[in-house]
């Protein structure tokens, strides 16, 4: 099987930079993803990793070490808009593969 | 817009009812994926179809049955509901949902589901 821990939700300020850290444990890992979804809507592609180190996308940055089963996404110049849940997921090397998702960080970006 | 689309965007039915919750696809993808959301809680992944046969099935009720057509278009079909079904399916789609390449889902809007 497999574990994927996120916080629950965390708080930041418009203008900030925000960590949300992503745990896994499981075999045949073929990659890591994350996903934004505001609330009641579809979510959305935000990064994705399957070697070790850090992507740069914009304001968004993802980092994955395979040997620690950790990731982070990193979001710089917090907008009110980035207000949404984050969501980390893991896919395994099983030939035809689904996502399995977490259950989501909620970011809440105060002014 | 994903190019996923999902129908009916809403549907509310009693309990015991059966429902039929449809997809179709970004244009030329193979995989169809099916997730349930329930309030507060993540994606739960139900079932993945490739090219019109099932692949992976996940924790999918056996209540609930699937299945993509030859145009590749998919239909969820939800039976005997309970007010716990109340939730919203996702359906997303890839390009071969194979290791061959990334494997970016792209999700439709999703169905919201009350039973009441």
């Amino acid at each position: 099987g497999q574990n994927i821990d996120q916080p629950t939700e965390m708080t930041a300020t418009e203008g900030a930079i925000v960590q949300i850290n992503c745990t896994y444990q499981t075999s045949g890992f073929n990659g890591l993803f994350w996903y934004q979804q505001h609330a009641g809507e579809a979510p959305t592609f935000l990064s994705y990793n399957v070697l070790d180190g850090l992507e740069e996308k914009g304001r968004f940055s993802s980092f994955l070490s395979r040997s620690k089963g950790y990731s982070y996404l990193l979001l710089k110049e917090l907008q009110m808009k980035d207000s949404a849940s984050y969501l980390c997921a893991v896919r395994r090397n099983t030939g035809f593969q689904k996502l399995v998702f977490g259950t989501g960080t909620r970011l809440l970006v105060s002014p | 817009d994903s190019g996923v689309t999902q129908t009916p965007k809403h549907l509310i039915t009693a309990t015991g009812q059966r429902v039929t919750l449809r997809c179709s696809p970004r244009s030329g993808d193979l995989s169809v994926y099916w997730y349930q959301q329930s309030l507060d809680q993540g994606l739960q992944f139900l079932i993945q179809y490739y090219n019109g046969e099932e692949r992976a099935k996940g924790n999918i009720l056996e209540r609930f049955s699937a299945q993509q057509f030859p145009d590749l278009h998919s239909e969820l079909n939800l039976s005997s509901l309970e007010l716990g079904d109340s939730a919203l399916y996702f359906c997303a789609s890839s390009e071969t949902g194979t290791s061959m390449n990334t494997g970016e889902l792209f999700f439709g809007e999703g169905s919201r589901l009350t039973v009441l």
